[in-house]
């Protein structure tokens, strides 16, 4: 069964403390991995999708990188507005059916 | 250019009641897929819809239907409510040619809240 594992479940930051959060997942086809950052009251907004291991996207203060059986959200120098839900999702079949972890909620404190 | 729109934001039902939810997709977009996030979860896929038809089906029941309109809009469908359907409903578009090519990205909408007393 295709399952995907987020952790930690939360982390709390020190403005400018750089972190990881990890997404574990166990597919059985990889068609892409997504990132997605959730803020409270609200949808998901997208920010990376990963297709093969060895890819890395940036964007601003995110880094995500992909291996064949994990991704990692790499946050350098946080802000306070970082804190948010960050959602790793990965789509194995045709159409566009994603399968989510439960979220890493993060929160960064001045 | 206006997003995926949602209706209502908010609403309150109690048990074995029925629930209708709206949604309009991003201009441009013409696949609708419905997900449902419970509280502290990440959203679980209920269904997406295609050219009127519903094209592919998470572990939900039957209780559980949509419809998707000629102008791409969509509409998802709850009978019978349990307290367990008490939850956030996502509404995500996107394009259809886009997603088989793989490079095809959600865009989601802000949800529907339900609570089920």
């Amino acid at each position: 069964e295709d399952q995907v594992t987020q952790s930690p479940e939360a982390l709390r930051l020190q403005e400018g403390e750089s972190s990881s959060l990890n997404c574990s997942y166990t597919v059985s086809g990889l068609r892409g991995l997504f990132w997605y950052r959730q803020d409270p009251g609200k949808g998901p907004e997208f920010l990376f999708t990963l297709y093969s291991a060895g890819e890395e996207k940036e964007k601003e203060r995110l880094k995500a990188t992909l291996t064949k059986k994990e991704s990692f959200l790499h946050i350098t120098a946080p802000k306070p507005e970082d804190s948010a839900t960050y959602l790793c999702a990965v789509r194995t079949g045709g159409y566009n059916k994603l399968i989510f972890g439960a979220g890493t909620r993060l929160a960064v404190h001045p | 250019d206006a997003g995926v729109t949602q209706s209502p934001t908010h609403l309150i039902k109690t048990r074995g009641q029925q629930v209708t939810l709206r949604c309009s997709p991003k201009s441009g977009h013409d696949t609708v897929s419905w997900y449902q996030q419970a509280l502290g979860q990440g959203p679980q896929f209920i269904f997406q819809y295609y050219e009127e038809e519903e094209r592919q089906r998470g572990n939900f029941p039957d209780r559980f239907s949509g419809h998707q309109f000629p102008n791409y809009s969509s509409e998802l469908n709850v009978n019978a409510l349990l307290l367990g359907d008490s939850a956030l409903y996502l509404c995500a578009s996107s394009h259809f040619r886009e997603t088989n090519s793989g490079a095809n990205v959600l865009t989601f909408g802000a949800g529907s809240r339900l609570t089920v007393l």
